[in-house]
């Protein structure tokens, strides 16, 4: 299995509302990203979790709260977003096998923030 | 993280080879170089990735010279399923997980 799942594929939610994400990989990988991705722009790093521990938070709003239950699964706990994180999010894996490495992506959540 | 420059948008016709130039000036003694590429409301798709001179797989070929300040993705008789936006990123396991930053990427136009 060589494969990143997410799901949804497509989620629209309120301002008020609280929704989740899911990604999950069974290649063994053993980090795992989450990304946004705003229309005709590059993907953007939010989290990185390294052997189930957040390793990176680049400044992303408390309103995305990431969760990495265990090394398959990861999770995006989404509460209170504004119509502006209306994005696709990605969610990516990679091995850390050595000083060379090459992530693989989900096909992604369309998230529609009313 | 290094920085990188790609071109915006590229266009070519079906059957003939397709350069891409990605400058990295800044690119750092461990950092290795990868290619993906990115279809509509798709995740990005790993295809190829280097260190230094030339790596070619069953899709591309890859072409670093020896300053490693830049590199070329060569992509050989595309077609139209080649249209997409493709990516140049330089990084390393560091820390416990890869360190990369997307550029801009190019957008390549396959015309029939």
């Amino acid at each position: 299995d060589t494969e990143v799942t997410q799901t949804p594929k497509h989620l629209v939610m309120g301002m008020t509302n609280k929704k989740s994400l899911k990604c999950e990989q069974h290649m063994g990988h053993r980090a795992m990203y989450w990304y946004k991705q705003k229309a005709k722009k590059p993907p953007e790093l939010m989290f990185v979790y390294s052997y189930e521990k957040l390793s990176i938070n680049e400044s992303v709003p408390s309103r995305f709260s990431p969760e990495c239950p265990n090394s398959s699964l990861l999770n995006l706990h989404l509460h209170a977003l504004q119509p502006e994180d209306s994005a696709l999010y990605l969610c990516a894996s990679s091995p850390l096998s050595g000083s060379t490495d090459t992530q693989y992506f989900g096909p992604g959540t369309r998230l529609t923030v009313l | 993280l290094a920085k990188t420059t790609q071109p915006i948008s590229m266009d070519s016709y079906e059957g003939q080879e397709v350069n891409i130039t990605c400058s990295h000036n800044n690119i750092a003694t461990n950092d290795y170089i990868t290619w993906y590429q990115q279809f509509p409301s798709q995740g990005p798709r790993f295809i190829i990735q280097g260190y230094k001179t030339k790596v070619t797989n069953e899709v591309a070929s890859l072409f670093i010279p020896a300053d490693r300040k830049s590199s070329t993705l060569s992509l050989p008789r595309v077609s139209l399923s080649d249209t997409a936006v493709y990516y140049c990123l330089v990084g390393v396991n560091s820390g416990g997980y890869q360190k990369v930053t997307f550029g801009i990427g190019t957008k390549l136009q396959v015309i029939p």
